[in-house]
């Protein structure tokens, strides 16, 4: 089991281009959560989708933000038209019902 | 909803001494309470959880207690060392299983 899987690990945008964050849960999971981490802050919550499904999306800007988990591979987060303030980590965490979350290497965006 | 409150902020202890960060919770209906560490520049790693149906947890140096009554619980760390520093945060949820997290600890070891 390879664990959480987030790609890129890295990723340089300008501004007014989008970014498209992936994230592969481990295997059997089927929860997923997107958080935001600014620089010496807390975990953010974003989103929390089971498969198909957006369950919270109540840590999600209401414009340029948009995530999916479809049926098959991975769930993306996709921001448009990102501006300098989208530039932080996005982390994901998968986990089953009722255990511990894992948590991907997280997706360091910068924004020029 | 539900909302954790986590303090300090940040703490700084002498090498060797006890750490206690301290979480409290909204929503009784909350049954699981796991604590991760993050390290700089790393992703947030599980170090311990408790669920509602015990009073204490312990892990070597590491134990975590519950307060149901109150709604709070606890990571304590001791005979702390240079590698426990990082950030800690603790997290709170129901059996929907959605995390709800504390704003974090900077914990700092002075050697």
């Amino acid at each position: 089991n390879a664990g959480v899987m987030q790609n890129p690990r890295h990723l340089v945008r300008r501004r007014g281009q989008e970014a498209r964050l992936r994230c592969s849960p481990m295997k059997g999971h089927s929860h997923v959560y997107w958080y935001r981490q600014l620089p010496e802050e807390g975990l953010k919550f974003m989103v929390y989708l089971q498969k198909e499904n957006i369950i919270d999306e109540s840590g999600m800007p209401k414009e340029r933000f948009s995530a999916e988990f479809p049926k098959e591979g991975p769930s993306i987060l996709r921001i448009q038209q990102v501006v300098r303030g989208d530039s932080a980590a996005y982390f994901c965490a998968s986990a089953r019902q009722d255990t511990e979350a894992f948590f991907g290497q997280g997706t360091r965006l910068t924004v020029v | 909803g539900e909302n954790v409150e986590q303090h300090p902020s940040t703490l700084s202890v002498q090498e060797g001494d006890s750490a206690v960060i301290k979480c409290t919770y909204s929503d009784s209906a909350s049954n699981y309470f796991p604590w991760y560490k993050q390290e700089l520049g790393k992703r947030p790693q599980l170090i311990i959880d408790i669920r509602s149906n015990v009073g204490e947890k312990k892990d070597q140096r590491i134990a975590v207690t519950l307060n149901k009554t109150a709604k709070h619980f606890s990571l304590h760390i001791t005979e702390t060392q240079p590698e426990d520093s990082a950030v800690y945060f603790c997290a709170a949820s129901k059996s929907n299983y959605q995390l709800i997290w504390g704003a974090g600890t900077k914990l700092i070891i002075k050697p």
